[in-house]
Formats: C-alpha cells, sequence, structure tokens
C-alpha cells in the first residue's frame, strides 16, 4: 500500500523559513515524480511544486518561485519543500502527492503551515 | 499559463441526481487532466486520469469525458457520500493548474 506523511508545517512568523517533509513507502520512491500542492483555509487547490524522479527537473508556481525549494532523496524515500520569505498568504495545509506517467493518484494527509506574527 | 475554468462553481442536488461538471482550458491539453473529490480537511481523491479512466475502486458511476479544451465529470446517480467539492487539474504543462472547485451539496 502506498503511503505519503507529511510533516514539518508549524506556525512561523512572517519573513520565516521551514522545511517540510514527505515520507514515502510502499513504491518505487525514485521512479516517480512527486508534487507539492496547498490548500489556504476555505479556499480550493493550488498547485506548488513538482520534482522529477531523478530530482534534476523542478518546477514552480509564480507564486512561489524564488522562496520555496523543492528536493528529494531517493536514498531515504523523502521528498522534501524548503519554504523561505514566508507571507501571510502563505498559509495553507501543504499536501505531497506522487505521479507515474498521469496526474497524481496518491496524496499524504498534509501538513499545516500557518505564517502569523 | 494554462487556465483551468471550471463550471459551476457549486450546485445543490437531491440523491439520484445526474449532475455534470465542466472544465475548460485556455489551450490544448489533449486528454492530461484529472478529476479529484475533496471531503472537508482530507486530502484530495482521484476519481479519473488521462480525462475518461475511471480510477481503480472507485464506483462506475463516476465518468469522464473530453479532450482538447473540454473536459466533463459526469455522476451518474448522485450518492450521499458524493456531496463534496469536486476539482479538475491539468497535467500537461508546468505549472500544473487547477480549476476553482465545484462544491456539492444536498439540495
Amino acid at each position: 500500500e502506498v503511503q505519503l506523511v507529511e510533516s514539518g508545517g508549524d506556525l512561523v512568523q512572517p519573513g520565516g523559513s521551514l522545511r517540510l517533509s514527505c515520507s514515502a513507502s510502499g513504491l518505487p520512491f525514485s521512479n516517480h515524480p512527486m508534487h507539492w500542492v496547498r490548500q489556504a483555509p476555505g479556499k480550493g487547490l493550488e498547485y506548488v511544486s513538482s520534482i522529477s524522479d531523478n530530482g534534476g527537473s523542478t518546477y514552480y508556481a509564480d507564486s512561489v518561485k524564488d522562496r520555496f525549494i523543492i528536493s528529494r532523496d531517493n536514498s531515504k524515500n523523502t521528498l522534501y519543500l524548503q519554504v523561505s520569505s514566508l507571507r501571510a498568504e502563505d498559509t495553507a495545509a501543504y499536501y505531497c502527492g506522487c505521479s507515474g506517467g498521469s496526474s497524481p493518484g496518491y496524496w499524504g494527509p498534509g501538513t499545516r503551515v500557518t505564517v502569523s506574527s | 499559463d494554462i487556465q483551468m475554468t471550471q463550471s459551476p462553481s457549486s450546485l445543490s442536488a437531491s440523491v439520484g441526481d445526474r449532475v455534470t461538471i465542466t472544465c475548460r482550458a485556455s489551450q490544448g491539453i489533449r486528454n492530461d487532466l484529472g478529476w479529484y473529490q475533496q471531503k472537508p480537511g482530507k486530502a484530495p481523491k482521484r476519481l479519473i486520469y488521462a480525462a475518461s479512466s475511471l480510477q481503480s475502486g472507485v464506483p462506475s458511476r463516476f465518468s469522464g469525458s473530453g479532450s482538447g479544451t473540454e473536459f466533463t465529470l459526469t455522476i451518474s446517480s448522485l450518492q450521499p457520500e458524493d456531496f463534496a467539492t469536486y476539482y479538475c487539474l491539468q497535467h500537461n504543462t508546468y505549472p500544473w493548474t487547477f480549476g476553482q472547485g465545484t462544491k456539492v451539496d444536498i439540495k
């Protein structure tokens, strides 16, 4: 059974940083592109970032470009999202997902980031 | 960026009703589209991939159609557990984009 579990969410002040993690099991992690999406309270889903299976290609939404960095450690079956220069509008539940040639078929339960002073 | 226009934004329906939700892409995306169901406080759940392929374990009352720029999710006979919010996602071109969502609630 595929399982994705996010961690690292917290309450952080504006301008602060966090590293979100997504631990994967039940799949050949190094074969799958991985993704982050988020959902602000009461809002819809928003695409954040993607990384190729070997980590060689990364993609970002315009809203997070130059502030967020996606990475992965295939030896640890773990996906990361370094989030920096945080703003109030980054407050959201962050979900990691995996895909294999199509839209992501699996998502984790999410980790919550709150940006507030 | 590719824009996904989803309609309606909300609808009220009764158990047994046929429900149709539409997503329109601002440019052609072949069949690179998924449909997701989300319930409050939960992760999205994929219902349809490649525009018309039913995810394993998803009831057959859900179906998807379309290609290019026009896509449809149909629920043939709405069940109590189907009251939720539905999203389309285009994965043809980065950055990927979601539709705005359609909230289906009880009439």
